[in-house]
């Protein structure tokens, strides 16, 4: 049973550079999100989506960031331009209504991202 | 320059000890509660979860309590084992099921060793 799929696992790029994280949910979920972690802050929530909508971007940094959902099955991160305060791992999370009592998240295995 | 992260609380343990980890919720709102565990180089890992209606749940060889009272929730971990070794993370929910669902904030996370 495929969990969430993400890619690439490992990037390492220059500033100014434009990047794209990819992230396949688990097939039938209906949510899907979009979280960053860092040793300084943590898990935190960049996007998330509902139905391939987005329902709440307001823990997306700032306007270099800007997240996709064109299908239930795909889901984009883009930064661009990059800076090196962007490295970090970026997880991509679904979510389905069979969820224990609702609201687990299935992680993926990340995207480590480094911006030289 | 210097890096300066977030300072993760840290519990030591033995092979076959039960392990305690404490959680401190802010949103006496949150209805639902979840624990995570995260291993080196992967994405958090559901472990349980608990609803705000409830003060404890059971599942194998982990029980979660929850201290609404005090927005308190603990994680204990019976006969610990080194692959039990992680960070842990509890994360809360507000209004599972709603507009929000699955929208988790997450706590800083607590480092597990279990030394054999």
């Amino acid at each position: 049973d495929a969990g969430v799929i993400q890619s690439p696992r490992h990037e390492v790029t220059e500033m100014g550079q434009e990047v794209t994280l990819r992230c396949k949910p688990i097939s039938g979920h209906n949510s899907l999100f979009w979280y960053r972690q860092t040793m300084m802050r943590g898990l935190e929530l960049l996007i998330y989506f509902n139905n391939n909508v987005p329902i709440d971007d307001s823990g997306m940094p700032e306007d270099r960031f800007s997240a996709k959902m064109p299908n239930a099955s795909f889901s984009t991160l883009k930064i661009q331009p990059s800076e090196p305060r962007d490295s970090a791992v970026y997880f991509c999370a679904s979510s389905g209504l069979a969820g224990a009592l609702g609201g687990e998240l299935f992680f993926g295995e990340g995207s480590r991202l480094t911006v030289l | 320059g210097e890096s300066v992260g977030l300072h993760l609380p840290t519990l030591s343990v033995q092979e076959g000890d039960n392990s305690i980890i404490n959680c401190a919720y802010s949103n006496s709102a949150s209805d639902y509660f979840i624990w995570y565990k995260q291993e080196s180089g992967k994405g958090p890992q559901f472990i349980i979860d608990i609803r705000s209606n409830m003060d404890k749940r059971q599942g194998q060889r982990v029980t979660v309590l929850l201290n609404k009272t005090v927005k308190h929730l603990s994680l204990q971990i019976a006969a610990t084992q080194p692959g039990d070794s992680a960070v842990y993370f509890c994360a809360e929910n507000m209004n599972a099921g709603g507009t929000s669902y699955g929208k988790l904030t997450f706590g800083q996370g607590t480092i597990l060793t279990v030394h054999p």
